[in-house]
């Protein structure tokens, strides 16, 4: 089987852009999770969908926003950048309660 | 919400060695915990996880002990060898049966494999 993808795979915004990014996970997981690492604060959960619907969300503020599709592709949107934005975002898929797999992330950069 | 700690940040180890790196968590809830190694520029990969209903997990030089009682799990590697070297992750969830919560990771420990 595939392994989870994510795109695009490297973005450059400015300061009160908007940004969306593509997460395709591994054929037949139904849930995919959203992650932010930052040599700061390492990795942190930002949300989890499963049939498109948001199950779990972390504490992010609410410019940070998801979806899911109907065939478990997932996106998601953040607005109103700001540099603490800057960060490897990875979205990882699961059966629903196992395991889950990363994808090679979104390299994010605002400027 | 939960909280993991990560036990030490940087571990240098002679090839053949072996390496253990440890975790404590906050939530007693927790009864999934996995570890992930990341190699640079890389995504994190999954090496091993085990869940709260057992104690021990073992696959050929990597292994995982969970102690629920003093709420900390640890990864040993034996034998460590040059692709060791990588930051190591642990993680806990809560698998409540509607969908497990988001991981909550460590910070991360690098592992370095001296030749």
């Amino acid at each position: 089987k595939a392994g989870v993808t994510q795109t695009p795979r490297y973005l450059i915004k400015t300061r009160g852009q908007q940004v969306t990014l593509s997460c395709s996970p591994i054929s037949g997981h139904r849930s995919v999770s959203w992650y932010q690492q930052t040599p700061g604060q390492g990795l942190q959960f930002l949300f989890e969908y499963f049939s498109e619907t948001q199950r779990n969300k972390g504490n992010f503020p609410g410019r940070f926003s998801g979806r899911q599709f109907s065939n478990s592709r997932s996106e998601m949107n953040v607005s109103t950048l700001e540099l603490g934005d800057s960060a490897l975002y990875l979205c990882a898929s699961s059966l629903g309660v196992d395991t889950q797999y990363f994808g090679p992330g979104t390299r994010l950069t605002v400027l | 919400g939960e909280n993991v700690e990560q036990h030490p940040s940087t571990l240098s180890v002679q090839e053949g060695d072996s390496a253990v790196i440890k975790c404590t968590y906050s939530d007693s809830a927790s009864n999934y915990f996995p570890w992930y190694k990341q190699e640079l520029g890389k995504r994190p990969q999954l090496i091993i996880d085990i869940r709260s209903n057992v104690g021990e997990k073992k696959d050929q030089r990597i292994a995982v002990t969970l102690n629920k009682t003093a709420k900390h799990f640890s990864l040993h590697i034996t034998e460590t060898q040059p692709e060791d070297s990588a930051v190591y992750f642990c993680a806990a969830s809560i698998d409540s049966g509607g969908g497990a919560d988001g991981l909550t990771f460590g910070k991360g420990t690098h592992l370095i494999i001296q030749p």
